[in-house]
């Protein structure tokens, strides 16, 4: 249980237009979803905080006019990255907190942007 | 808030050997500390975790320790493998929030 999926796996697109990325949970509801980027032999980082019903939280240096986040129903939030450019280039994977009573994060298996 | 330092960034050992890597934290409230592994291109894995109240949990060969004074945590993997070989990321959960703090990781290799 608990899965945690993500569309598209990877996306190739040109510079400035914009990319949406979905992250569901399947079989559980998450009224939180968080977004982390990767850059290659790179940590974890994380972008937002989604949360159902309520503005996303960024985190500091992250733009968020920029990268748009719509927590849109308890199993679904979507990450839009406009205006891509070269430098968005990355792997970013979504991940949702446990049902009650478990203690870890359920990642998706994350998309790979690369802007030309 | 919390900061995961990792160490080290890498890691070679021979089949069969141990290895170790450790983690410290910043934040003493922190509870929860999970040790993920990722393989290129895929999405982290959990292999182990621990809780604030435990000090050791061990699972076949792979076992973990938490140092609460010293803030610090270790991930120990016996009887290496090929198949170890990955990148594996220490993380911390501060408690003030669902959220995790990732260390900046460590690559394995096991060489044959």
């Amino acid at each position: 249980g608990a899965v945690v999926s993500q569309h598209p796996s990877w996306v190739i697109c040109k510079s400035g237009t914009s990319v949406k990325i979905e992250c569901r949970s399947l079989d559980f509801q998450a009224t939180t979803m968080f977004w982390y980027r990767q850059f290659p032999k790179q940590s974890l980082m994380l972008m937002a905080t989604s949360n159902e019903g309520s503005k996303a939280t960024y985190e500091q240096g992250v733009e968020k006019d920029k990268f748009l986040i719509n927590h849109a129903s308890l199993t679904l939030s979507t990450l839009t990255v406009t205006s891509a450019h070269p430098e968005d280039s990355s792997f970013y994977i979504c991940s949702a907190p446990p049902p009650r009573g478990r203690e870890t994060q359920y990642f998706g298996p994350g998309t790979r942007l690369l802007v030309l | 808030g919390e900061n995961v330092e990792q160490h080290p960034s890498t890691l070679s050992v021979q089949e069969g050997d141990s290895a170790v890597i450790k983690c410290t934290y910043s934040d003493s409230a922190s509870n929860y500390f999970p040790w993920y592994k990722q393989e290129l291109g895929k999405r982290p894995q959990l292999i182990i975790d621990i809780r604030s109240n435990v000090g050791e949990k061990k699972d076949q060969r792979i076992a973990v320790t938490l140092n609460k004074t010293a803030k610090h945590f270790s991930l120990h993997i016996t009887e290496t493998q090929p198949e170890d070989s990955a990148v594996y990321f220490c993380a911390a959960r501060p408690p003030y929030g669902q959220n995790f703090v990732f260390g900046p990781g460590t690559r394995l290799s096991v060489l044959p």
